[in-house]
């Protein structure tokens, strides 16, 4: 279960903070991802960086930044301006973007009031 | 876009025996079909996957079964134990980060 870790597993916010997940890997992958789960939506991807430097959106990108200074963390902040951020999230990561396989972490509850 | 459709949404059955995922997808270039097992409060994990230049892999009590003419995979899982009782989620990429996930279907296996 180890290699990709996420903290804290529960976060609670009031509204109108802006917060943020924390995503640190040491598989050495290259690609890192951040995925929102919602009761029966599936996975959605929020945004996604291929090399250190380089972060491109997702499809539900609005509301939310990332970094990606070091290869092996890949932080997500929540802004206030993210409408439904109460949800589970999920880092995962590949080794290259191409080669597909993503190893997921244990994923942040936030909960926003 | 890609879009995956999964079904069902629920399935219950008995120990012993077999489940049957289903998932559409809409993209002809989607070429990497993975499915991940999520049970309560844990991460989603690989358990099988397959590419679009073979019909069917098989791994101990699983097996995933692609037609990409149809554009459509299933998840096979026989001799069903309490242990398989998880979400399990279907996905569809073809590379370049754009893996879509299925909606997932919550399997529960009864003793």
């Amino acid at each position: 279960d180890g290699g990709i870790t996420q903290s804290p597993k529960y976060l609670f916010r009031k509204e109108g903070q802006n917060v943020t997940l924390s995503c640190e890997q040491n598989l050495n992958h290259d690609a890192m991802y951040w995925y929102r789960q919602d009761p029966g939506q599936g996975l959605r991807l929020i945004y996604y960086s291929q090399i250190v430097n380089d972060f491109q959106k997702g499809d539900i990108a609005e509301g939310y930044s990332v970094s990606r200074e070091k290869k092996e963390s890949f932080p997500l902040t929540v802004t206030s301006a993210q409408k439904n951020p109460t949800a589970f999230y999920l880092c995962a990561s590949s080794i290259a973007a191409d080669l597909y396989e993503q190893y997921f972490g244990p994923g942040t509850r936030l909960t926003v009031t | 876009g890609e879009n995956v459709e999964q079904h069902p949404s629920t399935l219950s059955v008995q120990e012993g025996d077999s489940a049957v995922i289903k998932c559409t997808y809409s993209d002809s270039a989607s070429n990497y079909f993975p499915w991940y097992k999520q049970e309560l409060g844990k991460r989603p994990q690989l358990i099988i996957d397959i590419r679009s230049n073979v019909g069917e892999k098989k791994d101990q009590r699983i097996a995933v079964t692609l037609n990409k003419t149809a554009k459509h995979f299933s998840l096979h899982i026989t001799e069903t134990q309490p242990e398989d009782s998880a979400v399990y989620f279907c996905a569809a990429s073809r590379g370049n980060n754009d893996m879509r996930f299925g909606a997932g279907t919550r399997l529960t296996v009864k003793p």
